[in-house]
């Protein structure tokens, strides 16, 4: 099955710095790769995505790139605000007999003021 | 409802205890996930049903089932519980496989 890692697990930035995270996937033809944001005690929320004929996207202060020949995509958040903190995760969907959504284990951003 | 909701927010078990932990989406997502989270492991797919009327296997199954009636509800029953089970319970869903996944609030469970 499909296998995603994510780098690095816990991440501390001062305000107002830029914040970068990674994966790696193994299945060459996930062609959908999502990141989530989960704040304590609550659900995961879908942030940013990007889809495999796209390599780079942006929303404001969040951005994504992907390297499809490399397998590897990244969240990239500039001027941290506090309000940024919390557990982020890298998700790919592939194939395992259905299409599924397999998640990276995370990475706990903490913003200090 | 607006989304997707839970239920119970959270529970004390008994090990040994049968236990349903209920999900329904208003979105009409004709598939639906149910995930365990645990520290250091992220989240880890139990069950998944991609239409009404079908469901299948994901990483963690064992000890585990689900059913899918219908559109709406996707609930998982764990048969016996074990202090292995103890965790928090994501149910999620989505419109198709290429887009995005919507998340319950979470239930946590304790079994002792």
């Amino acid at each position: 099955g499909e296998n995603v890692e994510q780098h690095p697990s816990t991440l501390s930035v001062q305000e107002g710095d830029s914040a970068v995270i990674k994966c790696t996937y193994s299945d060459s033809a996930s062609n959908y790769f999502p990141w989530y944001k989960q704040e304590l005690g609550k659900g995961p929320q879908l942030i940013i995505d990007i889809r495999s004929n796209v390599g780079e996207k942006k929303d404001q202060r969040i951005a994504v790139t992907l390297n499809k020949t490399a397998k590897h995509f990244s969240l990239h958040i500039t001027e941290t605000q506090p309000e940024d903190s919390a557990v982020y995760f890298c998700a790919v969907v592939s194939w395992a007999g259905s299409y599924q959504l397999t998640f990276g284990k995370g990475t706990k951003l903490s913003v200090i003021p | 409802i607006a989304g997707i909701t839970q239920a119970p927010t959270s529970q004390i078990l008994a090990a040994g205890r049968r236990m349903t932990l209920r999900c329904t989406q208003d979105m009409r997502h004709n598939a639906m996930y149910w995930y365990r989270q645990d520290l250091g492991l992220g989240l880890r797919l139990i069950h998944y049903s991609n239409t009404a009327g079908t469901t299948g296997k994901g990483e963690v199954p064992d000890g585990y089932s689900v059913s899918r009636a219908n559109t709406d509800d996707f609930p998982l029953t764990l048969a016996s519980a074990v202090p292995s089970q103890t965790s928090v319970y994501f149910c999620a869903s989505r419109r198709d496989m290429n887009t995005e996944a919507f998340f319950g609030q979470g239930t946590r469970l304790t079994v002792v």
